[in-house]
């Protein structure tokens, strides 16, 4: 078990809606990103978070949004939902943001857009 | 664009014998990579790295060797046992991205199936 910890677990949205995921990173971990699997796919970085702040963000639209709290917890938000979006979202936490730092991750939260 | 590519969906290996998972990476300025095992329903679980200034890593049963020149790298697990039976992802950390991020690149994964 890594210590990163993310809910829900599993939840159904219809189009359109809105969705909050989140995750609390491992104890000493500043460092939080949150990466999109889809089915047969590797995991896709979607940002990442540093000290409250955006620190370096993927190849996704404005309606994926997220924040870092002060206790380095985070929150994934994604706007106006699409079929496509149905994916597992995984957090993961690491010490630091220098490449070098092993990233851990969560268990997931599965998000069906229905 | 993939820029890091695991060629072969699955593999099947027979229980004590050696699982060699493959990776290939298009792009120089990777120089972290990292192997994960993912169970379904599950997170992806660290196994081992390996930095680019190194050819070799060693964590017990799990070797990964690193081919700079020809951008590859490769997972052995040796002897290979049943609970190893779980996809496995090849990831690779770039130097620089925006202010110094550590983002992973994925590649799709290898099924491994360890038979008893």
């Amino acid at each position: 078990e890594t210590g990163v910890t993310q809910s829900p677990t599993h939840l159904i949205k219809t189009r359109g809606q809105q969705v909050t995921l989140r995750c609390s990173s491992q104890s000493g971990h500043n460092t939080v990103s949150w990466y999109q699997q889809a089915l047969g796919q590797g995991p896709q970085f979607i940002f990442q978070y540093y000290r409250e702040e955006e620190n370096g963000r993927g190849n996704f639209p404005p309606r994926f949004s997220g924040l870092q709290f002060p206790n380095y917890s985070s929150e994934l938000n994604v706007n106006a939902l699409e079929l496509d979006d149905s994916a597992l979202y995984l957090c993961a936490s690491s010490p630091g943001t220098g490449s070098g730092n092993t990233i851990y991750f969560g268990e997931g939260s599965w998000l069906t857009v229905v | 664009d993939q820029q890091v590519k695991q060629n072969s969906p699955s593999l099947s290996v027979q229980e004590g014998r050696i699982s060699i998972l493959n990776c290939d990476y298009t792009n120089s300025m990777f120089d972290y990579f990292l192997w994960y095992k993912k169970y379904p329903a599950e997170g992806p679980t660290f196994l081992i790295s390996i930095s680019s200034i190194k050819d070799k890593n060693e964590d017990g049963r799990f070797t990964v060797f690193l081919n700079k020149s020809a951008k590859h790298l490769s997972l052995h697990i040796v002897p290979s046992q049943p609970g190893d039976s779980a996809v496995y992802f090849c990831a690779a950390s770039p130097t620089l991205f925006g202010g110094a991020t550590n983002k992973l690149i994925f590649g799709t994964g290898t099924l491994l199936a360890v038979q008893p």
